[in-house]
């Protein structure tokens, strides 16, 4: 059983290009969630997506950033015209079950992006 | 909506000693208090985790306790060795997990 896969691993990109970042659940998971880890810092939540759905994208910045988990294929994290600040390693999560019952969240590797 | 804090973000201790990580947690609905550990460039991993339904937990040399009536979390590993220093994170659910601010363990030999 395949983990939580995250790909690209690592991605450069300059100031106003886009970003995308590509995250498989693992089998069988259907609520996946995305977080931003700046360097030296902890994982603050951004969006939380079931299947078509987003549930919750509080910790999301209003500009720039989308997401989505469509029927079919990986959930996709995109950031238009990056900035610096959007240097840092994102992780996507899935897990069973949600909520005040949430269940483990299994992490990927993290897709590390850099801004040059 | 949640909010987790977590004492202290830095923690030294020498091979063979207890650390102790606290964390505090707002929504009185949060029910189930897992424990990451992240490794230097490498992705956060379930360590333990504890239901509120139960006020201890063990696992080896790694211990969760929980005040539910004080909102309160703390994990204890004792008899720690190099290989435990790492940056642990606490956390606590809403509709999503919500982490503390992590603690960065260094275990000196």
């Amino acid at each position: 059983n395949a983990g939580v896969m995250q790909n690209p691993r690592h991605l450069v990109r300059r100031r106003g290009q886009e970003a995308r970042l590509r995250c498989s659940p693992m089998k069988g998971h259907s609520h996946v969630y995305w977080y931003r880890q700046l360097p030296e810092e902890g994982l603050k939540f951004m969006v939380y997506l079931q299947k078509e759905n987003i549930i919750d994208e509080s910790g999301m910045p209003k500009e720039r950033f989308s997401a989505e988990f469509p029927k079919e294929g990986p959930s996709i994290l995109r950031i238009q015209q990056v900035v610096r600040g959007d240097s840092a390693a994102y992780f996507c999560a899935s897990s069973v079950s949600t909520g005040t019952t949430a269940g483990e969240l299994f992490f990927g590797e993290g897709s590390r992006l850099t801004v040059l | 909506g949640e909010n987790v804090e977590q004492h202290p973000s830095t923690l030294s201790v020498q091979e063979g000693d207890s650390a102790v990580i606290k964390c505090t947690y707002s929504d009185s609905a949060s029910n189930y208090f897992p424990w990451y550990k992240q490794e230097l460039g490498k992705r956060p991993q379930l360590i333990i985790d504890i239901r509120s339904n139960v006020g201890e937990k063990k696992d080896q040399r790694i211990a969760v306790t929980l005040n539910k009536t004080a909102k309160h979390f703390s994990l204890h590993i004792t008899e720690t060795q190099p290989e435990d220093s790492a940056v642990y994170f606490c956390a606590a659910p809403a509709d999503k997990l919500i982490f503390g601010t992590g603690t960065r363990l260094q275990v000196f030999p």
